[in-house]
């Protein structure tokens, strides 16, 4: 059954660093996101992305987040100066054509961020 | 309060009894969905309801939606062990693009 990977599953990282949180979506999925979990929080959204663009994003991804797809496989979340309150569960998910008004989107394992 | 958000914060049953969880929203949605998390884990789709729905199964699982009332539960038929978990309702926004509203969640213990 197909299924969305991320890497690394653990990153820890000093603050002020770059980060790159790697995912592969399904592969005839269109539509793909970024959430994050705080220990013990709930899911929030980050930002999704279509069509080679962010569709929409939250006001928790300002400009030191950005997101790419730079091949026909993977997408990537990129944190630029990462902050104590940027540790988190990172989850990277995909979902299929939209067309029926369906999102039911496959989540990714998530990858662990621990910023020191 | 938040889009998307469910009470109980946590529930303890036994097993073979059945569980039942709501979430509320607030604004207008497309559909709503149920997922599941086993700790420090991926979500899991459950199942999805349309705004135009009223109602859905699937196995154990029931939900139903009142758009009125702009409410969501979810119902876990003869429950076992293997369902503890913390169980999410998120609302697909009816906005100009894809935005998922995830809520705080419950935290389900089914005790054998």
């Amino acid at each position: 059954e197909p299924e969305v990977t991320q890497t690394p599953s653990h990153q820890v990282t000093q603050m002020g660093q770059e980060v790159i949180l790697r995912c592969v979506p399904i592969s005839n999925h269109l539509y793909f996101y970024w959430y994050r979990q705080i220990l013990g929080q709930k899911v929030e959204f980050l930002v999704s992305f279509y069509n080679n663009e962010i569709s929409e994003k939250s006001e928790i991804f300002d400009d030191q987040f950005s997101v790419e797809r730079p091949d026909g496989s993977n997408f990537t979340l990129k944190i630029r100066s990462t902050k104590l309150e940027d540790s988190a569960m990172y989850f990277c998910a995909s979902s299929d054509l939209r067309g029926t008004g369906k999102n039911e989107q496959f989540f990714g394992p998530g990858t662990r961020l621990t910023v020191l | 309060s938040q889009q998307g958000e469910e009470d109980p914060q946590a529930l303890s049953i036994q097993e073979g009894e059945n569980a039942t969880m709501n979430c509320s929203y607030k604004t207008s949605i497309n559909n709503l969905q149920w997922y599941r998390q086993n700790s420090g884990r991926g979500l899991v789709h459950l199942i999805l309801i349309r705004s135009n729905e009223r109602e859905k199964h699937s196995g154990r699982l029931r939900v139903t939606l009142d758009t009125s009332k702009k409410s969501s539960s979810l119902l876990i038929t003869a429950s076992r062990a293997a369902d503890t978990a913390s169980y999410f309702c998120a609302t697909d926004l009816r906005t100009g693009g894809f935005k998922t509203i995830f809520g705080a969640g419950t935290r389900l213990f089914v005790k054998a």
